[in-house]
């Protein structure tokens, strides 16, 4: 697509669900990232794969959160037994093969409440 | 470790007055330097990038950044504001040693007067 798509746009969950989030990247880029944003701060990385691999997931706050990206392409962000504190927007993002000169598209996000 | 600092959290200007937001960064490696906006319910959208050539930027918007390696700065300045401009900007660093990763800074929100 033209851009880096993320679905859902909002999410609203109940405490101790699992929700997973999709993040559709451009086509043909490689890499891909998750970040997350929680209110009045700045994103913080979470995973980055390169193609089907997870080349970095140091940013994963604990193992309630999982990512996956089967086929190289989308990816889905998983996490189980949801808290309060998970709530933020959940933002994506994906470069040709990695950081390059031009950065990286970022998607819109979904934005994750926990109730 | 890399790290970015940004010096107000808040930032008001009259339109058509110059715009200033501060940032500070600290990197083991030469770094690569972005801003970046983000305008309510919207994402985030690359202004400009530094990647070692010219250490004067510029970018989208008449948006401009200086690169200073002995003040570890990376300032953002635009001569004249626009009502437009108004918008949530983030500094961010990344290193070869941190692989791919990009760092932010924390925000600052440009507020613009009419």
């Amino acid at each position: 697509g033209a851009g880096v798509s993320q679905t859902p746009s909002n999410k609203v969950t109940e405490k101790g669900k699992y929700v997973e989030l999709r993040c559709d990247p451009i086509s043909g880029h490689t890499a891909l990232y998750w970040y997350r944003q929680s209110l009045g701060q700045g994103p913080e990385f979470l995973i980055y794969f390169q193609g089907t691999g997870a080349a970095d997931d140091s940013g994963l706050p604990n193992d309630r959160f999982f990512a996956v990206r089967p086929e190289g392409s989308v990816s889905t962000l998983k996490i189980q037994r949801t808290e309060r504190g998970d709530s933020a927007v959940y933002l994506c993002a994906s470069s040709l093969m990695g950081l390059d000169a031009n950065g990286y598209t970022f998607g819109s996000g979904t934005r994750l409440t926990v109730v | 470790a890399q790290s970015v600092t940004q010096l107000d959290s808040h930032v008001s200007v009259s339109e058509g007055t110059p715009v200033l937001l501060r940032c500070n960064y600290s990197s083991s490696y030469s770094p690569s330097l972005f801003w970046y906006v983000q305008h309510p319910n919207k994402g985030l959208q690359l202004l400009l990038k530094y990647t070692s050539a010219a250490t004067l930027v510029k970018g989208i918007n008449g948006f401009e950044a200086e690169f200073k390696k002995s003040e570890t700065s990376f300032h953002l300045t635009k001569p004249s504001a626009h009502m437009s401009d108004a918008a949530e900007y983030f500094c961010v660093v990344s290193d070869n040693n941190a692989g791919n990763m990009l760092t932010f800074g924390g925000g600052t929100r440009l507020m613009v007067k009419p």
